[in-house]
C-alpha cells in the first residue's frame, strides 16, 4: 500500500548544485504532479505529466525539468540550484478517467522532500 | 481563471467545540471541489470532495462540508473538534469536464485547544 514515493525527504544543496527529486507511484495513476509549498503560499504546480512520454509546464516550471519514461516515475530535476528554490516539494498523482462525474480529480499526495539552498 | 480564497489564516477551537474552517471559490461552471488535511511534515490526505448530488459532503474522521452554490463557499465542519485534528487544511476546486486544473487555497491552520 505504498501509493505515492518521493526521495529525499531531505536535502541541502549548494547554489549552483544540480539533484534530481526522485517519485514513483504504485497505483497506475496516469497524471503525476510536482507541487512546491512555500509558507503562506499555498501550493504551486510545478509541472504535469497525462501520461508516459507526455509532460506540461505548471504554474513555476522555471529552473526545474521533468520527464516521465514510464506511467510509474516522474523525476524532477534542479539544474543549477538557487535559494530560491529553498521549499518543500510534493509529487502526487491522479487518475483521470475522460471526464465523467466520477472522476473528480482526486490528487494523491507524497510525503514531501524538504530542500534547502544554501 | 479559476480561484479560492480561505479567508482564515488561523482557526482556534476549544477541544469538544463544533468547528468551521471557511472556503470560497470562483470557478466557471459546475465545480468540484475538495478538503485536504496536512500535518506537521507530512504530505496532504485527502478528506472529502464534492461531486454532485447531496450538498453535504460527510468524509474522514468525522468531518463533513456543505457545498453552497448560491455562496460559492464550501465550508468544512466537524460537530465536536478532537485535539488531533490540528493541522493545516486546504481548500481545493477544479472545473468540470476532461482533465483540468486543480487550485489549492493558502490554507487554513486549525488549532484545537484542549
Amino acid at each position: 500500500n505504498a501509493g505515492v514515493t518521493q526521495t529525499p525527504k531531505f536535502r541541502i544543496l549548494k547554489i549552483g548544485q544540480s539533484m534530481t527529486l526522485q517519485c514513483t507511484q504504485d497505483m497506475n495513476h496516469n497524471y503525476m504532479y510536482w507541487y512546491r509549498q512555500d509558507p503562506g503560499m499555498g501550493l504551486k504546480l510545478i509541472y504535469y505529466s497525462v501520461g508516459a512520454g507526455i509532460t506540461d509546464k505548471g504554474e513555476v516550471p522555471n529552473g526545474y525539468n521533468v520527464s516521465r519514461s514510464t506511467t510509474e516515475d516522474f523525476p524532477l530535476r534542479l539544474e543549477l540550484a538557487a535559494p530560491s528554490q529553498t521549499s518543500v516539494y510534493f509529487c502526487a498523482s491522479s487518475y483521470e478517467g475522460g471526464g465523467g462525474p466520477v472522476s473528480g480529480n482526486t490528487i494523491y499526495f507524497g510525503e514531501g522532500s524538504w530542500l534547502t539552498v544554501v | 481563471a479559476q480561484s479560492v480564497a480561505q479567508p482564515e489564516d488561523q482557526v482556534n477551537v476549544a477541544e469538544g467545540n463544533p468547528l468551521t474552517v471557511k472556503c470560497t471559490y470562483s470557478v466557471s461552471g459546475n465545480p468540484y471541489l475538495f478538503w485536504y488535511v496536512q500535518y506537521p511534515n507530512r504530505g496532504l490526505q485527502f478528506l472529502l470532495k464534492y461531486i454532485t448530488g447531496d450538498n453535504l459532503v460527510k468524509g474522514s474522521y468525522g468531518f463533513e462540508a456543505e457545498f453552497n452554490k448560491s455562496q460559492t463557499s464550501f465550508h468544512l465542519k466537524k460537530p465536536s473538534a478532537l485535539v488531533s485534528d490540528s493541522a493545516l487544511y486546504f481548500c481545493a476546486v477544479s472545473p468540470r469536464g476532461g482533465y483540468q486544473k486543480v487550485t489549492f487555497g493558502i490554507g487554513t491552520k486549525l488549532q484545537v485547544i484542549p
